[in-house]
């Protein structure tokens, strides 16, 4: 069964800009969560989706959304860039994002903010 | 809130050696503990959780709730368990919180 896939896996934009990063889960999973890793904070919550709804949100300003799709595929945005946003960005799925589930987690979307 | 500590950054044994890496966390209920590992150019993949009281590759981890601690213990480290280690704690559901990760490497 294939893994959870991002797209694209690196990204470069300037200040100011807005950029959206996808994530596939693994076929079947409905939750989706994301995070963000930086060498200073280390990972981070976002947020998650389950059935296209934002159950989850972690400590991020407004400028961090997401979204969620029908066939669960998820997609974040992230506007008016900053330095500061530069940073991998992971998402793992799980089946329904209960109790002890397993999340598996994609490669991650590198984004580097110029 | 939650919170994770993982004090040692770097630890850094000999194959055979016995290897800990530590973890502490801060959580007023019960939570659910687990450990993740990031093998050098792979993704970050579940090794074991405190509910399932497993061993996964040799690695144990045991819930002291006393000492508010979950440390991974392998009795003889391979070479090939060199990778970077997050402890990480769930309130419940999805949400993770992590430590800053310990970063194992066994010589040969």
């Amino acid at each position: 069964k294939a893994g959870v896939t991002q797209t694209p896996r690196y990204l470069i934009k300037t200040r100011g800009q807005q950029v959206t990063l996808s994530c596939s889960p693994i076929s079947g999973h409905r939750s989706v969560s994301w995070y963000q890793q930086t060498p200073g904070q280390g990972l981070q919550f976002l947020f998650e989706y389950f059935s296209e709804t934002q159950r989850n949100k972690g400590n991020f300003p407004g400028r961090f959304s997401g979204r969620q799709f029908s066939n669960s595929r998820s997609e974040m945005n992230v506007s008016t860039l900053e330095l500061g946003d530069s940073a991998l960005y992971l998402c793992a799925s799980s089946l329904a994002g209960v109790h002890q589930e397993t999340q598996y987690f994609g490669p991650g979307t590198r984004l580097l903010v110029l | 809130a939650q919170r994770v500590t993982q004090p040692e950054k770097l630890l850094s044994v000999f194959k055979g050696a016995p290897v800990e890496l530590k973890c502490n966390y801060s959580y007023s209920g019960s939570p659910e503990l687990f450990w993740y590992v990031q093998y050098s150019r792979q993704r970050l993949q579940l090794l074991l959780r405190h509910i399932s009281r497993e061993s996964i590759k040799g690695f144990t981890a045991d819930l002291n709730k006393g000492e508010t601690s979950f440390h991974l213990k392998k009795p003889f480290a391979q070479e090939e368990d060199s990778a970077m280690y997050y402890c990480a704690l769930s309130p419940g559901g999805s949400r993770l919180t992590f430590g800053e990760g310990t970063q194992l490497t066994v010589n040969p």
